[in-house]
């Protein structure tokens, strides 16, 4: 699987929106990007993925670079509950491929109220 | 729908014991992960069940193993166990364990060896 790189950590004022950036050069075409979160004391959560075009969800939007080298995660405002740890990690799409996650380091997110 | 659900919480051992924690899927998930975490290597994927098969597996000794019954429920074990075994142990579960599918994780067992 190809690798991505995220900064170690962020910081963010509540109620303010957040841009979490991913790059990720050596994409392939069949990439899909996903990005999960780790609240504290938890489990890993799904937040969002794409392919290729701009993806919205409840939880946040996924920006993705037309040439696929970069994508970033936006929270539109952030709040306390957002404080996480934040892996934008890449999964093959293509139908042979098995499920598991390949987890980086991801980016320590905190949230001042 | 429940979600994943593992047990036990949390579990204290020594060297040289063996361990076995359990995780139970979500209803009509058929495929079960493991993942260690440690502050040092962070989250590593120690393998996947399928269908009661060990389809998918990490770079782990041994000494670590597992297996996926009937019903998806699905346990690992630890055997001689080592300090640096001290971890959390997440379970996830999807629906065919597709790298489309979405993982979704329990709460985790955390381990201590001493």
């Amino acid at each position: 699987d190809a690798k991505t790189t995220q900064p170690n950590s962020m910081e963010s004022n509540e109620e303010e929106p957040v841009h979490l950036p991913c790059n990720h050069s050596t994409i392939s075409g069949t990439d899909y990007i996903h990005w999960y979160r780790q609240l504290p004391s938890q489990g890993p959560e799904y937040v969002i993925h794409g392919l290729t075009s701009n993806v919205n969800n409840r939880m946040a939007s996924l920006a993705i670079a037309e040439d696929r080298k970069s994508s970033t995660l936006i929270l539109h405002r952030a709040t306390l509950r957002d404080a996480a740890v934040y892996y934008c990690i890449l999964r093959d799409g293509m139908e042979r491929s098995q499920g598991n996650l390949i987890f980086g380091k991801g980016t320590k997110l905190s949230v001042k109220p | 729908k429940a979600g994943v659900t593992q047990t036990p919480r949390y579990l204290i051992k020594t060297r040289g014991q063996q361990v076995t924690l359990s995780c139970s899927p979500i209803s009509g998930h058929r495929s079960v992960s493991w993942y260690q975490q440690t502050p040092g290597q962070g989250l590593q994927f120690l393998f996947e069940y399928f269908s009661e098969t060990q389809r998918n597996k990490g770079n782990f000794p041994g000494r670590f193993s597992g297996r996926q019954f009937s019903n998806s429920r699905s346990e690992m074990n630890v055997s001689t166990l080592e300090l640096g075994d001290s971890a959390l142990y997440l379970c996830a579960s999807s629906l065919n364990g597709r790298s489309t599918d979405t993982q979704y994780f329990g709460p985790g067992t955390r381990l201590t060896v001493l």
